[in-house]
């Protein structure tokens, strides 16, 4: 069974950092592209980056460019996403999602708040 | 990177067909066969229910069907249920390697 689970998720204040990780089982890791996708409460889907398999490209939307940096262990079946930066229309349900013909598979999502 | 444009709403009653379009430009939509489609119901996770334009991933019904014409693609649905009442989204591939969502659009089942 495809699993795909994120964590490290919570409340930071305006200008701090967290990282978010996702970890994935029941397929092969390394062998597919992933991305994280975002939701604002009360707001529509929002891609924010993806990599590549073996982690050497990179992609992102334009409004995180700079402050979000997408990572992947594939000997951990492991994908992070290192935010700095934060503000608070960052706030929002961040999913990580295997890249197959789109999103295929979506974890449960982490919950970020942004706020003083 | 500007978002898709959907309707923000569309309703139809049980066993109609409903159509949702979801219009980019020559940069996304246009440009490459790589539009999905998901559903997503109240406080639960995204389904992808339409993949590369016309295409269902297994165990999808085939009461969903996916098209493109130009920029706009569209998701139509037929002989609409209950359980299709939810948010719908599109999302295409685009020309800066990235992905871009469409804004969302409700669907209610009158």
């Amino acid at each position: 069974e495809v699993q795909l689970v994120e964590s490290g998720g919570g409340l930071v204040q305006p200008g701090g950092s967290l990282r978010l990780s996702c970890v994935v089982s029941g397929f092969t890791f390394s062998n597919y592209w992933m991305s994280w996708v975002r939701q604002a409460p009360g707001k529509g889907l929002e891609w924010l980056a993806n990599i590549k398999q073996d982690g050497s490209e990179k992609y992102y939307v334009d409004s995180v460019k700079g402050r979000f940096t997408i990572s992947r262990d594939n000997a951990k079946n492991s994908m992070y996403l290192q935010m700095n930066s934060l503000r608070a229309e960052d706030t929002a349900v961040y999913y990580c999602a295997r890249d197959y013909g789109g999103n295929d598979y979506w974890g449960q999502g982490t919950r970020v708040t942004v706020s003083s | 990177q500007s978002a898709l444009t959907q309707p923000a709403s569309v309703s139809g009653s049980p066993g109609q067909s409903i159509t949702i379009s979801c219009t980019g430009t020559s940069s996304d939509v246009g440009g490459y066969n790589y539009v999905s489609w998901y559903q997503q119901h109240p406080g639960k996770v995204p389904k992808l229910m339409i993949y590369d334009v016309s295409n269902r991933p297994s165990g999808v019904s085939n009461r969903f069907s996916g098209s493109k014409s130009g920029n706009t693609a569209s998701l139509t649905i037929s002989g609409l249920q209950a359980e299709d009442e939810a948010d719908y989204y599109c999302s295409s591939y685009t020309s800066s390697s990235t992905w871009v969502f469409g804004g969302g659009t409700r669907l209610t089942v009158l």
